[in-house]
């Protein structure tokens, strides 16, 4: 069974900062099938990035995935004052191998 | 633009079952599947499972295997979730998404109904 472990657990960073998240899978996910998603207080989560690197729809280019095999990355280049939120990575190698990791606070220092 | 709107907020007692639908407005689902993701509060996500249109097939979380059955009506683009047995532990917010790639119930999911509040009390 894959795990995503997901560190920090917590990020305290000020806007304008840049953030770097990370996201290790206990296996190597082999296809980079990898999303992340956004959730804020009181709202679904979105989508930012699948396939570890691509942005979803409508997402501000400041947002960027990279890695592969076991670890993974979202950077965040400049933090805007509605990028703090919870960030969640997600592996859906196939119907069996759907999990999500636990996710980074990303909080105003 | 598709949206997922979800029914309102459910109290159940325990050993009773809850039903969630999803509407799709704004398109159709097409080829696209459809899945159920729970979150307890203060707590991460979780898959429960999946249906895709046209072909009926469903795939679930083997945690939820037993206690779990999923539909569509395609005639209304509406999709049920339905989780028997309740206990305390089921008490969470249950959302439907939509499968960005299609014919599959895994993927990333790029449209999430809001939410639907499950309460599990005595």
């Amino acid at each position: 069974e894959i795990v995503l472990t997901q560190s920090p657990s917590t990020l305290p960073l000020s806007p304008g900062e840049g953030a770097t998240l990370s996201c290790r899978a206990s296996q190597n996910l082999g296809n980079n099938y990898l999303a992340w998603y956004q959730q804020k207080p009181g709202q679904a989560p979105r989508l930012l990035i699948h396939g570890a690197s691509r942005r979803a729809t409508d997402i501000p280019d400041r947002f960027s995935g990279s890695g592969s095999g076991t670890d993974f990355t979202l950077t965040i280049s400049r933090l805007e004052p509605e990028d703090f939120a919870v960030y969640y990575c997600q592996h859906y190698g196939s119907s069996s191998r759907l999990i999500f990791g636990g996710g980074t606070k990303v909080d105003i220092k | 633009q598709v949206q997922l709107v979800q029914s309102g907020a459910e109290v159940k007692m325990p050993q009773s079952s809850v039903n969630v639908s999803c509407k799709t407005f704004g398109g159709t689902l097409g080829t696209r599947g459809i899945s159920w993701v729970r979150q307890a509060p203060g707590q991460g996500l979780e898959w429960m499972g999946g249906i895709i249109p046209i072909i009926g097939s469903t795939n679930y979380a083997q945690s939820f295997q037993d206690r779990v059955t999923m539909t569509l009506d395609e005639s209304t683009n509406t999709a049920y979730m339905e989780l028997t047995s309740l206990t305390s532990d089921d008490t969470a917010v249950y959302y439907c998404v939509r499968v960005r790639d299609l014919l599959r119930t895994w993927g990333p999911f790029d449209i999430w109904g809001q939410g639907t509040m499950v309460t599990v009390s005595s």
